[in-house]
């Protein structure tokens, strides 16, 4: 069973650039989410869609756009990175709006 | 303003140690979980407090979350290495809507042989 997947794993990308991190969950879910993870941090909400077809913002938004392309998709795109948004992104579901988050295993990404 | 304040923050022991981590809040949460982290992966739940006063147990882990339903704790009895991890709670301040699930900062636990 996959779960959640995101792709890619790893990317280190110039100040500036752009580029789009894809999520997958084959479980069926309604409601999926990108968080990030700060060292000392925690883990804060940047987006989530509750269901296909709507999207809302969680506590840090700002630099990044999502897409709920269908049930199973996901992504968080950054249309030009900063440095300050180096950090490891995860994305998440759940099948019930309060219940259990099912994570992927990250994306660590480098802004330079 | 961090809603929910875990500490430890860091705690080292050795195999065979009891250990609390503790979850605190100043507001209500209509439920809890606790997650795990290892590293290069992401948070596992655990498991999920929804009774003030509910004490649930997994193996050696128990988990009690607070009358008022403002706290919660998660004790290991004779922690083993494979216990080590980040432990995460998380919860919905009471009327909060489904995106709003607030985690603490973790306590990274380190378990030696």
């Amino acid at each position: 069973n996959a779960g959640v997947t995101q792709t890619p794993k790893f990317q280190v990308l110039k100040t500036g650039q752009s580029m789009t991190l894809q999520c997958a969950q084959d479980m069926n879910h309604n409601s999926m989410y990108w968080y990030r993870q700060d060292p000392g941090m925690g883990l804060r909400l940047i987006y989530y869609s509750a269901s296909e077809g709507t999207t809302d913002k969680g506590e840090v938004p700002n630099g990044y756009n999502v897409s709920r392309l269908n049930k199973r998709e996901f992504s968080l795109r950054l249309e030009s990175a900063a440095p300050s948004q180096t950090s490891v992104y995860f994305c998440a579901s759940n099948p019930l709006a309060f219940g259990e988050l099912f994570f992927g295993e990250g994306s660590r990404l480098t802004v330079l | 303003t961090q809603l929910l304040e875990q500490s430890p923050q860091f705690l080292s022991i050795q195999e065979g140690e009891n250990l609390t981590v503790y979850c605190n809040s100043s507001s209500v949460f209509s439920s809890l979980q606790w997650y795990r982290q290892e590293p290069g992966e992401g948070p596992v739940l655990l498991v999920t407090v929804v009774t003030g006063g509910e004490v649930k147990k997994l193996k050696r882990l128990t988990f009690q979350f607070g009358d008022a339903r403002k706290d919660s704790s998660l004790h290991i009895t004779a922690a083993q290495p494979g216990d080590t991890g980040l432990y995460l709670c998380a919860g919905h301040p009471g009327g909060g809507s489904q995106g709003n699930l607030i985690f603490g900062k973790g306590t990274k636990l380190s378990v030696k042989p």
